[in-house]
């Protein structure tokens, strides 16, 4: 069964670091997404990417933030100057469709420690 | 107010009831329902979506909507050990392009 993958599934960084974190979405999906979940709280939506280009942001998607997909395949998320408060699970997202019908399909995420 | 909102349980049932893990969301403009499944340290996993005001049954599951009481509910059927998780109920609006709107999810514990 077709699956989104997520690399790495952890990484530890030291404030103020940069971090790239690495997806590649189902294949014949169009539409990619970055959500996160800090321990405890609810998963929260950071970004969605169509057409090589943000669709839509949220107000937690700020300069710091940066997507990109740099080949036929990868759907990255680079944080810059990580913060302690950037602790969270990443997870990567894709649809085969846009629109409200659109299902979106979760990856394994990647949980990022900033010490 | 919240978009979405779960009672965060917990909500514990026997193996073989029927759990009911309902949701309720603030925007009148949401239109699509989505409720996840997320084991501990896991990924949200899709167990159903539903448009339209009604009940949709999928095997042991059945999701119900109801847009008059902006009211969003699950029930599974048969419970086993194995549905303990996490339920998350995620709405979709449009004024919005396909950003999934959470709630904080209902911990289910099915007891054998």
């Amino acid at each position: 069964e077709p699956e989104v993958t997520q690399t790495p599934s952890h990484q530890v960084t030291q404030m103020g670091q940069e971090v790239i974190l690495r997806c590649v979405p189902i294949s014949n999906h169009l539409y990619f997404y970055w959500y996160r979940q800090i321990l405890g709280q609810k998963v929260e939506f950071l970004v969605s990417f169509y057409n090589n280009e943000i669709s839509e942001k949220s107000e937690i998607f700020d300069d710091q933030f940066s997507v990109e997909r740099p080949d036929g395949s990868n759907f990255t998320l680079k944080i810059r100057s990580t913060k302690l408060e950037d602790s969270a699970m990443y997870f990567c997202a894709s649809s085969d469709r846009a629109g409200l019908t659109g299902e979106l399909f979760f990856g394994e995420g990647s949980r990022l420690t900033v010490l | 107010q919240k978009e979405v909102e779960q009672n965060s349980g917990p909500l514990s049932v026997p193996e073989g009831a029927i759990a009911s893990l309902n949701c309720t969301y603030s925007d009148r403009g949401s239109q699509s329902f989505f409720w996840y499944r997320q084991y501990s340290g896991k990924s949200p996993e899709l167990i159903m979506s539903i448009y339209s005001n009604g009940d949709k049954e999928d095997g042991r599951f059945t999701a119900q909507l109801n847009k008059a009481s902006q009211y969003v509910s699950l029930l599974i059927r048969d419970s086993q050990p194995s549905d303990s998780a996490t339920y998350l109920c995620a709405v979709k609006k449009s004024s919005t392009l396909g950003r999934l709107y959470f709630g904080r999810g209902t911990q289910l514990t099915v007891w054998p």
